[in-house]
């Protein structure tokens, strides 16, 4: 098993450009979130999914999007990039229930200028 | 809303001592899961440990243990016999019962180990 690939590793967009993020898992795992890592901030959830066709809002969706057409994929739209979105972003997943270990991809560094 | 609370942003400790990481979180919450995820420079996040809250029983696993203490909402993580290989950024999470798979993270604690 390839676990939770993320493609690109590293990414330099220019203010107002878009973007996605692509996030894959091979587990058959149903449930699959977006964070971002910020110095001193920890990680935030951006959106989340507990399966195909379903998406919710994190703490910090503003200015994402996402969709869920197969229970593999959940890229990660970035619909105008803003310096504000310099970040490290993982996505991971986990098999539904509760209390379920997450299983995180290696991370995209975003730099936006 | 829940939070989750890392008090030291930075720790150090000698090679083959015991160091002990803060938590301290909020919530109305009866039923909930706590973790411990540790991320090397390599930056790939590992489960470290995983308290359930209904279980008395602090959880162990080899040099890592926890200190629950529900009713003052905090979740100690300690670590024994520490190795060089420890050293990273730990960030302790929080999941409410209800099946989303949504993690709190705190703000993290980087650990150095010193040879």
């Amino acid at each position: 098993n390839a676990g939770v690939t993320q493609t690109p590793k590293f990414q330099v967009l220019k203010t107002g450009q878009s973007m996605t993020l692509q996030c894959a898992q091979d587990m058959n795992h149903e449930y699959m979130s977006w964070y971002r890592q910020d110095p001193g901030m920890g990680l935030r959830l951006i959106h989340y999914s507990v399966g195909a066709g379903i998406t919710d809002q994190g703490e910090v969706p503003n200015g994402y999007n996402v969709s869920r057409s197969t229970t593999e994929d959940f890229p990660l739209r970035l619909l105008s990039a803003a310096p504000s979105q310099t970040s490290v972003y993982f996505c991971a997943s986990r098999l539904a229930g509760t209390g379920g270990e997450q299983y995180f991809g290696p991370g995209t560094r975003l730099t936006v200028t | 809303a829940q939070t989750v609370t890392q008090s030291q942003p930075e720790m150090s400790v000698q090679e083959a001592e015991t160091v002990t990481l803060s938590c301290t979180y909020d919530t109305s919450e009866n039923n909930y899961y706590l973790f411990w995820y540790k991320q090397p420079p390599s930056r790939q996040m590992i489960l470290v440990i995983r308290q359930e809250a209904y279980k008395q029983q602090n959880a162990t696993e080899n040099r890592f243990s926890v200190n629950f203490q529900k009713a003052a909402k905090s979740f100690s993580l300690k670590i024994s016999d520490s190795q060089l290989g420890d050293t990273a950024m730990y960030f302790c999470a929080f999941e409410r019962s209800g099946n989303t798979g949504k993690l709190i993270f705190g703000q993290g604690t980087t650990l150095q180990v010193k040879p």
